[in-house]
């Protein structure tokens, strides 16, 4: 199965800055990658699918880029709201593999 | 609005059953692919099973096959998720989710705890 790597496994920063998460796959899931955001006691939330197409009501100001094996999440100015876990996730080779998650909190 | 439901989760022994219910609303459920992803205590997301929308096709992950089974019942708008010899390792929260074709919505999860 494909192994999604993120790092960093913590991101601390402040509110208004600009976080960069990253996920590399063990092999090529061309662009068939997804990013969710999981805030503590609740379900994830899709924000980000085939790289860099955000889901209906996201914000903005998250980005995705990438391909085949190295992808970014960028999140261009923190909100109180975006301080949680990200997690990618594959589609291209069954199963469908989540990474660690990097876990954005609040310096 | 789309809502999927979980319930069924709570305290089992070590090589016990529960059966996991998944009640859909706000969609045509049988439209779609569903699947079963969990998470044990602090840690990260981990795919368990899937059912086409039909229900002919089935997939496990390997750490489950033989010992869960996953169904739906279409004309109730229910998912299910019948695990059987249940481990130690099976204690997660359960979240089932729509998948179109990432998981673009998901319950809000139910508790397995497995511990005698």
């Amino acid at each position: 199965e494909v192994v999604l790597t993120q790092s960093p496994a913590t991101l601390s920063l402040s509110p208004g800055q600009r976080a960069t998460l990253s996920c590399r796959a063990s092999q090529n899931v061309s662009s068939y990658l997804a990013w969710y955001q999981q805030k503590p006691g609740q379900a994830p939330r899709l924000l980000i699918y085939d790289t860099s197409i955000r889901a209906t009501g996201i914000p903005a100001r998250f980005s995705g880029s990438g391909s085949a094996t190295d992808f970014t999440l960028k999140i261009s100015s923190l909100e109180a709201e975006d301080f949680a876990v990200y997690y990618c996730q594959q589609r291209t080779i069954w199963p469908p593999t989540f990474g660690q998650g990097t876990k954005v909190d609040i310096k | 609005e789309v809502q999927l439901v979980e319930s069924g989760g709570g305290l089992v022994q070590p090589g016990g059953s529960l059966r996991l219910s998944c009640a859909a609303s706000g969609f045509t459920f049988g439209n779609y692919w569903m699947h079963w992803v969990r998470q044990a205590p602090g840690k990260g997301l981990v795919w368990v099973s899937r059912i086409n929308s039909d229900g002919s096709s089935i997939s496990y992950a390997d750490s489950v096959k033989g010992r869960f089974t996953i169904s739906r019942d279409n004309a109730k708008n229910t998912l299910s998720l019948h695990m059987n010899s249940l481990r130690g390792e099976d204690t997660a929260v359960y979240f089932c989710a729509r998948v179109r074709p990432y998981f673009d919505s998901w319950g809000q999860g139910t508790l397995v705890t497995v511990s005698a």
